[in-house]
């Protein structure tokens, strides 16, 4: 099966800095992989799919990207609001493994 | 608006037998593959199984953890999605959350709000 490993698993970072979230493949997957935030508390929601495609009403703070095995996720300018936990997730083929998330609290 | 509401959660022993139902509302249930995940308390996310359209063949694939246990079904009729579960363990206590797969991708774009088991003696 194919592993994919988060990092960091926890973040702190200040209002209105940059912050980014990795997430490794242990093999190719494409471009099929999707993140998600779980705000404390509340359901899963999906930021980004194939990668890089920012999810209808998603803050355009949000984005991602890939290169080879290594995708990305960023938040330009960290709001209150995105304190949450981000999750990977490939679905190139099954299993479709999350990463083991990464907790992002405020400064 | 679409709208996925999950039912069927509760306490049970190790061995039983319970079964999820997940009701879909405001778009063609029909159209869509649909897939369960799980969270166990405090811990992370894991996919355990998913359907697809009928269009598709209806076909199911599970995660090892629960392959031969857990059973993925649908009626597109009555926009019900159903998740049977059987032998469970005190591993399978977490929130099981209805998912549904977007068009022309696989990511989880619509989730319930989830509904939790717990599996204890």
């Amino acid at each position: 099966d194919i592993q994919m490993t988060q990092s960091p698993s926890s973040l702190s970072a200040s209002v209105g800095d940059r912050v980014a979230i990795t997430c490794r493949a242990s093999q190719g997957i494409g471009n099929s992989l999707a993140w998600y935030q779980q705000i404390p508390g509340k359901v899963p929601k999906l930021l980004i799919h194939s990668a890089s495609t920012l999810q209808s009403g998603v803050p355009s703070r949000f984005s991602g990207s890939a290169s080879g095995t290594e995708f990305t996720l960023t938040i330009n300018s960290l709001q209150p609001e995105d304190v949450a936990t981000y999750y990977c997730q490939k679905y190139n083929s099954v299993p479709w493994t999350f990463g083991q998330g990464t907790k992002v609290d405020i400064k | 608006e679409a709208q996925l509401v999950e039912s069927g959660g509760g306490l049970l022993q190790p061995g039983r037998s319970l079964r999820l139902s997940c009701i879909a509302s405001g778009f063609t249930f029909g159209d869509y593959a649909m897939s369960w995940v799980r969270q166990a308390p405090g811990m992370g996310l894991e996919w355990i199984t998913f359907i697809t359209s009928r269009a598709y063949g209806g076909t199911t694939e599970y995660a090892a953890s629960v392959k031969g246990r857990f059973t993925i079904s649908r009626d597109d009729s009555k926009s019900f999605a159903y998740l049977q579960m059987n032998s469970l363990k005190t591993d399978d206590t977490a929130v099981y959350y209805c998912t549904r797969i977007a068009v022309g991708g696989n990511a989880f774009d619509i989730w319930g709000q989830g509904t939790m088991v717990t599996v204890s003696s």
